[in-house]
């Protein structure tokens, strides 16, 4: 069973650009989870989506960002126009059923997001 | 509202002491938590959880443990560590949607030391 996946791992954009970074969740799981990790710190939430619907979007900023969890394919984290701070590692993770509390996420390797 | 204090940004001990990271959590519901942990430039890995089950935990590579309630405590231990044990462990709850699992809120992480 394959776990988290994402890609790309490393991803490069000047300012301005549009960076699109993708996560298929494990088998089964239909939860995906993205945070952002700063560099010497924690990890933050993002957002929270279910198939084709975006759950709790409280830790997106509110402008050029974007997310979904179509019914087929991966979950796309989308940032227009990034700029030097967007750059950072960004994590997905997945869980199977988030009605049960004993269900921890699943974290994929990230995409470290470099904006020159 | 859930948060995690993680008491020490860094904590350096010699190969074959004990290990001791330390945790407080506030949370208006009984909580999830969770300690993950990162190696450089990688994903996050599970150690260990609570899920209001014993309240001593046991993880993988030896750690383990211990939930305390009156002291709102999560902490760390090892009794013996290894070189391979130098990481950045996260100390982590998980936020709950009126008895639904939501996202994780993460500590601001300790990052361990081991000396030969």
């Amino acid at each position: 069973n394959a776990g988290v996946m994402q890609n790309p791992r490393h991803l490069v954009r000047r300012r301005g650009q549009e960076a699109r970074l993708r996560c298929s969740p494990m088998k089964g799981h239909s939860h995906v989870y993205w945070y952002r990790q700063l560099p010497e710190e924690g990890l933050k939430f993002m957002v929270y989506l279910q198939k084709e619907n975006i759950i709790d979007e409280s830790g997106m900023p509110k402008e050029r960002f974007s997310a979904e969890f179509p019914k087929e394919g991966p979950s796309i984290l989308r940032i227009q126009q990034v700029v030097r701070g967007d750059s950072a590692a960004y994590f997905c993770a997945s869980s199977p059923n988030a009605d049960k509390f004993s269900y921890e996420q699943y974290f994929g390797p990230g995409t470290r997001l470099t904006v020159t | 509202a859930q948060s995690v204090t993680q008491l020490d940004s860094h904590v350096s001990v010699s190969e074959g002491t004990p290990v001791l990271l330390r945790c407080n959590y506030s949370s208006s519901y009984s909580p999830s938590l969770f300690w993950y942990v990162q190696h450089p430039n990688k994903g996050l890995q599970l150690l260990l959880k609570y899920t209001s089950a014993a309240t001593l935990v046991k993880g993988i590579n030896g750690f383990e443990a211990e939930f305390k309630k009156s002291e709102t405590s999560f902490h760390l231990t090892k009794p013996s560590a290894h070189m391979s044990d130098a990481a950045e462990y996260f100390c982590v709850v998980s936020r709950n949607y009126g008895g639904s699992q939501g996202n994780l809120i993460f500590g601001k992480g300790t990052k361990l030391s081991v000396k030969p």
